[in-house]
């Protein structure tokens, strides 16, 4: 079945831009997806990027694809102590109907 | 809109138990999924649905676990008796055929003592 990897813990300080990367298995994958997940909170999407793109740009998030590498990040420049949470990227593919399949989360820490 | 509802937002049962946990989606939305959320398995889904039809439940742990979608509004999680180990927060999100992304509940977490 179709896998998503990402690492579990990233720190970064107040201001310095952040940088989560994802690996993903499926070669079908229509659409990427980054989520942010707060303490106690739902999963909020972020934003997403279509598989036939390389990069999208909104405000303060970058994402980049590497559709050859299977290799999906997300951004956040100017990083702020609002931006601590778990971050999710998610994929989906033709043939699941709409599922996504989630990566374990990277835990982001901004510290001042 | 509201948002996808899930109820109760927190339940806490003894072992054996009966649990339902309930999801009102986004009006319009075609699909429905549950997933569920523990530190050692991440975020797991369970069963959606499309149109109210069961599609895929292969991520239904047990016999346990049941889904039901009985209209396009409600949904229901149910699990029969319950066991400590199903302690998690369960999520339930939909989406449309028109707009891919899932848009997630508050979740409910549960704690089975």
């Amino acid at each position: 079945g179709e896998d998503v990897e990402q690492s579990l813990f990233l720190s970064v300080r107040e201001g310095d831009s952040s940088v989560i990367n994802c690996t993903y298995t499926d070669s079908s994958s229509t659409y990427l997806y980054w989520y942010k997940q707060e303490p106690g909170a739902g999963l909020q999407l972020l934003t997403y990027i279509f598989s036939n793109m390389d990069m999208k740009q909104d405000q303060r998030l970058t994402v980049l694809l590497n559709k050859k590498d299977k290799h999906l990040s997300l951004r956040i420049a100017d990083t702020q102590t609002g931006d601590s949470a778990i971050y999710f990227c998610a994929d989906q593919s033709t043939g699941g109907g709409n599922k996504l399949t989630f990566g374990t989360g990277t835990q982001l820490k901004v510290e001042l | 809109d509201a948002g996808v509802i899930q109820s109760p937002r927190h339940e806490v049962t003894e072992m054996g138990q009966e649990v339902t946990l309930r999801c009102k989606p986004i009006s319009g939305h075609d699909y429905l999924f549950w997933y569920r959320q523990t530190m050692m398995r991440g975020l797991e889904l369970l069963i959606y649905f499309n149109n109210n039809v069961p599609i895929d439940d292969s991520g239904m742990p047990e016999d346990r676990f049941s889904a039901k979608m009985p209209n396009a509004s409600f949904s229901t999680l149910k699990i029969q008796p319950s066991e400590p180990r199903d302690s998690a927060v369960y999520f339930c999100a939909s989406s449309s055929i028109t707009r891919f992304e899932a848009f997630f509940g508050q979740g409910t977490r549960l704690t089975v003592v």
